[in-house]
């Protein structure tokens, strides 16, 4: 009964570098998110996903792109990372509707 | 625009000690609103949902609340494994304007000192 899983959970990358960031749930949930949390500006929304194949931009999607080739998976892509996007984040998944979100235990990103 | 505002920023208790959360938001027409509790380190964990004016739902020492402009968390004889940070969110309905994402306020963190 995994729910949701994030790898890596810390990462640090010098400024430049690029990475990737996968969640996996094991729900059978139609939407995904990707959630920056940063101190003080609570949760913002980066890029959803309504179903296999989908994307869509959120609240900062700037210097983030996504991919959802699996229904179960939603990664998370840095091309260039920049000091900026040093944060926590979470992925999400929900059946959509008015169901609540079952949240990941989040990726810690250092940019150096 | 869709907000969600929390007060306290942060708010420290004796065990024991009872008191509330607030969750002021102004949606363009509601259709949910959501209370999560995080723990250091950890994602957010789902409490409950109200959808309609005057709506209450309970579990253990936590009773939520809803009116047409706020949400209130209330702690009854908290203990120190109460302690953690506590979200409130709300969904809109959709729309051209909302596509019915969650919007998240900042967050009460709350102690409670044994």
């Amino acid at each position: 009964n995994a729910g949701v899983t994030q790898t890596p959970k810390f990462r640090v990358l010098k400024t430049g570098q690029s990475m990737t960031l996968l969640c996996a749930q094991d729900m059978n949930h139609e939407y995904m998110y990707w959630y920056r949390q940063d101190p003080g500006m609570g949760l913002r929304l980066i890029h959803y996903s309504v179903g296999e194949g989908t994307t869509a931009k959120g609240e900062v999607p700037d210097g983030y792109n996504v991919s959802r080739l699996k229904k179960q998976n939603f990664l998370l892509g840095l091309e260039s990372a920049a000091p900026s996007q040093t944060s926590v984040y979470f992925c999400a998944s929900s059946y959509g509707g008015i169901y609540g979100y079952t949240f990941g235990s989040g990726t810690r990103l250092t940019v150096v | 625009e869709d907000q969600v505002t929390q007060s306290p920023e942060a708010l420290r208790l004796q065990e024991g000690e009872s008191s509330s959360l607030n969750c002021s938001y102004t949606v363009s027409g509601l259709r949910g609103l959501f209370w999560y509790r995080q723990d250091p380190g950890k994602g957010p964990e789902f409490l409950f949902t109200l959808y309609s004016a005057g709506e209450e739902k309970e579990k253990e020492r936590l009773k939520a609340t809803l009116t047409k402009k706020e949400s209130f968390l209330h702690i009854t004889a908290p203990k120190p494994e109460d302690s953690a940070t506590y979200l409130c969110a709300v969904q809109a309905h959709f729309d051209e304007g909302s596509q019915g994402n969650l919007i998240f306020g900042k967050g009460t963190k709350l102690s409670v000192k044994p």
